[in-house]
């Protein structure tokens, strides 16, 4: 049973649609994190958080912005969705040194 | 610059052997190590994890290796079933850091019946 949840699992949205990406937690963790992967690549970091009006970039450069306001979410937004932005984003939250991470969000900007 | 190398995009094992999926690194800081499995369309999920303190850590059928040394570790699946099939992450971390894994590409392992 997931303790960290994404929705959607899936979205086809197309160019210049604004899109915001959920991701809710029941652990109670203090940290969160967004990624970005593709296939056959490595998981890049975005944006991450050390807890509640706390958000940080990550090491990849990315044009999309978060929001803490409660410690059980961490929702993603894209103002104006690209094609570039087509990609897997996952959602992890950490209460120690291991993530759990949620089953991802597969975006595809057409 | 790539700090964990995953440098065997695939491996493909017959069920009842030995998988045998290694990783690299660059970062003498990092001394946390973990290994994650992810399903397609799914999420990683936490497989083991093993500390520079250590140079082995034992899961039921997973087993992780360390050489500090070579700055190489690896994770040995004994025996492989095919339900192991999946895209294995090796990622470190840095205590002393951020402690924000960097993970490597991953290697697919297919292991057939």
């Amino acid at each position: 049973e997931a303790d960290i949840y994404q929705t959607p699992r899936y979205l086809v949205i197309g160019t210049g649609k604004k899109i915001t990406l959920e991701c809710s937690q029941t652990m109670g963790h203090d940290k969160m994190y967004w990624y970005q992967q593709d296939p056959g690549m490595e998981l890049h970091l975005i944006h991450y958080s050390y807890g509640v009006n706390s958000t940080e970039k990550g090491d990849l450069s990315s044009e999309s912005t978060v929001s803490r306001i409660r410690t059980e979410h961490f929702p993603l937004t894209l103002e104006s969705a690209r094609p570039s932005h087509t990609s897997q984003y996952l959602c992890a939250s950490s209460g120690g040194w291991g993530y759990t991470f949620g089953s991802g969000t597969r975006l595809t900007v057409v | 610059d790539q700090q964990v190398k995953q440098n065997s995009p695939s491996l493909s094992v017959q069920e009842g052997r030995i998988s045998i999926l290694n990783c690299d690194y660059t970062n003498s800081m990092f001394d946390y190590f973990l290994w994650y499995k992810k399903y397609p369309a799914e999420g990683p999920t936490f497989l083991i994890s093993i500390s520079s303190i250590k140079d082995k850590n034992e899961d039921g059928r997973f087993t992780v290796f360390l050489n500090k040394s070579a700055k190489h570790l690896s994770l040995h699946i004994v025996p492989s079933q095919p339900g192991d099939s999946a895209v294995y992450f090796c990622a470190a971390s840095e205590t002393g850091g951020s402690y924000i894994p960097t993970f490597g590409r991953g290697t697919s392992l297919i292991v057939h019946p």
